[in-house]
């Protein structure tokens, strides 16, 4: 079935780095995408979400990437800190949808901060 | 405000028992998700609710089932334990359910261990 996958389980950066995460999507349906970030024993928390009509959306130290034309979308981390630390998750789903909510969650990415 | 809590946050159950779950929303949120995790299958959608009907269902079978009551709370209930349930059950919850305009806030999961 359709499914969104990440390239790499785990990346292993040193502080002050920037991190690149990477999530491939199948779904050419799919136009609202998310990021989540799941700290060890905590639910997923929304970093930043970008829609298929931008391919680029920047929050504070984060950037979203979108290149639709190869179903791809990456997360980049600017100034990598110990607190990023963490399991990240690319999501996709269609916005608006009347059917309500319903995400597709990609594998994850370990993310290890070395200080 | 306080986020969405579920309870209990761990539970031990046996083959062939029964479990239920439940979860309270953000106050205010109408649309209240169900998610499994498991280290091999991932995040996987199980059902969502809307005021208490059930709008949205992944594929998991009959044995999986929930409700939500009227004052938005929700219970997921699983049937016939099995081995393969074990996993951390995460409830989500956002205003009315709609991608893209609703933020969707996790809540710290039930971990639920099968033996």
């Amino acid at each position: 079935g359709e499914s969104v996958g990440l390239h790499l389980p785990t990346l292993s950066v040193q502080e002050g780095d920037n991190s690149i995460i990477n999530c491939a999507y199948s779904n050419s349906a799919s136009d609202y995408f998310i990021w989540y970030k799941q700290e060890s024993g905590k639910g997923p928390q929304f970093i930043i979400d970008i829609r298929s009509n931008m391919d680029k959306r920047q929050g504070q130290r984060v950037t979203v990437l979108l290149n639709k034309t190869v179903k791809h979308l990456s997360l980049q981390i600017a100034a990598t800190q110990p607190g990023d630390s963490a399991v990240y998750f690319c999501a996709e789903t269609r916005a608006g949808e009347t059917s309500g909510s319903r995400l597709t969650f990609g594998e994850g990415t370990q993310l290890t901060v070395n200080p | 405000k306080a986020g969405v809590t579920q309870t209990p946050r761990y539970l031990i159950k046996t083959r062939g028992q029964q479990v239920t779950l439940s979860c309270s929303p953000i106050s205010g949120h109408r649309s209240v998700s169900w998610y499994q995790q498991t280290p091999g299958q991932g995040l996987q959608f199980l059902f969502e609710y809307f005021s208490e009907t059930q709008r949205n269902k992944g594929n998991f079978p009959g044995r999986f089932s929930g409700r939500q009551f009227s004052n938005s709370r929700s219970e997921m209930n699983v049937s016939t334990l099995e081995l393969g349930d074990s996993a951390l059950y995460l409830c989500a919850s956002s205003l009315e359910g709609r991608e893209g305009v609703d933020e969707q806030f996790f809540g710290p999961g039930t971990r639920l261990t099968v033996l």
